[in-house]
């Protein structure tokens, strides 16, 4: 089975651009959810997606958004970057959504804001 | 507020000793404690999970001990070895399957 996939690998913006990063879960996996990886902060969920619905949201401002596709696949956007939106985001999957539920991490995307 | 605490934040082992990464956690509404492995370019790989109405889980060279009443869990690595030389993180995941993360321990085995 494949594993989850992220596009692109690497981005390079500007402040105050948008940039959307995609994530294919893996097949049968309903749930996505999105981290934000940072040296100074860790590890943060951002959001996860069940069914097309956002189920929980992070602790991140109203500039972070997503987006989950009937076929499970899922979308974040950032608008108005900012110099400490650089992280990796990474997007991870499981079968179902709630308790037990393992999550599985693809390999990120790298963002830079210059 | 960080609510999984996780130590050492490095650690350093000789080829063939044992490793040990410990975690507290605050938020009894977790149900779920996995630990992943990350290499530097890579996403965190699920390495092993525990449910807290088990007191130890064992795969291969990698064992869980979970103390629930004193909210905290521990990862093992027994005959470490430098392929085992990454970045290892507890986390809690409660019922919203939202993870929250230790702060990551960078282990290093030394050949």
């Amino acid at each position: 089975k494949a594993g989850v996939t992220q596009t692109p690998r690497y981005l390079i913006k500007t402040r105050g651009q948008q940039v959307t990063l995609s994530c294919s879960p893996i097949s049968g996996h309903r749930s996505v959810s999105w981290y934000q990886q940072t040296p100074g902060q860790g590890l943060q969920f951002l959001f996860e997606y069940f069914s097309e619905t956002q189920r929980n949201k992070g602790n991140f401002p109203g500039r972070f958004s997503g987006r989950q596709f009937s076929n499970s696949r899922s979308e974040m956007n950032v608008s108005t970057l900012e110099l400490g939106d650089s992280a990796l985001y990474l997007c991870a999957s499981s079968l179902m959504s709630g308790s037990y539920n393992e999550q599985f991490f693809g390999p990120g995307t790298r963002l830079t804001v210059l | 507020q960080q609510q999984v605490k996780q130590s050492p934040q490095s650690l350093i082992v000789q080829k063939g000793g044992i490793s040990i990464i410990n975690c507290a956690y605050e938020n009894t509404a977790f149900d779920y404690f996995p630990w992943y492995q990350q290499f530097p370019g890579k996403g965190p790989a699920l390495l092993i999970a525990i449910r807290p109405d088990v007191s130890e889980k064992k795969e291969g060279r990698f064992t869980i001990s979970f103390n629930k009443s004193a909210k905290q869990f521990s990862l093992h690595i027994m005959d470490s070895q430098p392929g085992d030389s990454a970045t290892y993180f507890c986390a809690g995941l409660n019922a919203g399957n939202m993870l929250t993360f230790g702060g990551g321990t960078r282990l290093m085995v030394k050949p």
